[in-house]
């Protein structure tokens, strides 16, 4: 069984600023992945980045890097120069045995 | 290349009405998953077909609700009767194959029962 918790259900930031968006898991597949995945307003759901649980160095693309702290079962997603564009729905999703477990996901709005 | 399609993209019906829902997933993507999003929450996995095979319908409510991807291409998610509790967005995704690990979702379609 997977389960993944979200505990901020909103965040905001100033723009141009950093921001960090918290994510804890458990699951008992010892093959598994991480992902963020974004949902702005009314849009759908886009793949930011992806973790997999066997690789130890942490995942990055361009603004966007995760902490992933196996151990602690934590997986915290931080957006550098935040942008309006960046304003939307964040969700934290485990993935193992072929099945998709996302938690409850944060707003995240950007202050101009 | 064509991401996932789904139609309607909204659809409003009253209580105890039928109401289906389309998915054309990316082409060559063998699996094709259902899920349910209710409001503030995140996706729910209702169904899992590997070509034209449901092979995880364990969170399907199969009283009222039924799928089929009859060709293991394009897929059709139907619930008869609706209540005003199936109100949500109805999200369609695939992956290459059962060994991918990524999902490509669709826009989704948001019902709402009255």
């Amino acid at each position: 069984a997977q389960t993944v918790t979200q505990s901020q259900p909103e965040m905001s930031v100033q723009e141009a600023e950093t921001v960090t968006l918290s994510c804890t898991y458990d699951t008992s597949e010892s093959d598994y992945y991480l992902f963020w995945y974004k949902q702005p307003p009314s849009r759908q759901m886009i793949l930011v980045i992806r973790q997999e649980a066997y690789k130890q160095q942490n995942a990055t693309e361009n603004r966007f890097s995760v902490n992933f702290q196996k151990a602690a079962k934590s997986f915290s997603l931080k957006i550098s120069d935040s942008q309006l564009g960046d304003a939307a729905m964040y969700f934290c999703a485990s993935e193992g045995a072929q099945k998709l477990v996302f938690g409850q996901g944060t707003r995240l709005t950007i202050n101009p | 290349e064509a991401g996932v399609v789904q139609s309607p993209r909204y659809k409003i019906i009253e209580k105890k009405q039928p109401v289906a829902f389309w998915c054309n997933p990316i082409s060559g993507h063998n699996t094709l998953y259902w899920y349910l999003q209710n409001l503030g929450q995140g996706p729910e996995l209702l169904i899992r077909y590997e070509n034209e095979e449901a092979v995880d319908d364990s969170q399907l409510p199969k009283d009222r609700f039924s799928a089929e991807r009859l060709k293991g291409v394009d897929s059709t998610l139907k619930i008869q009767p609706a209540e005003l509790g199936d109100s949500a967005v109805y999200l369609c995704a695939s992956s290459l194959d059962q060994g991918s690990r990524e999902q490509y979702f669709g826009p989704g379609t948001r019902l709402t029962v009255t």
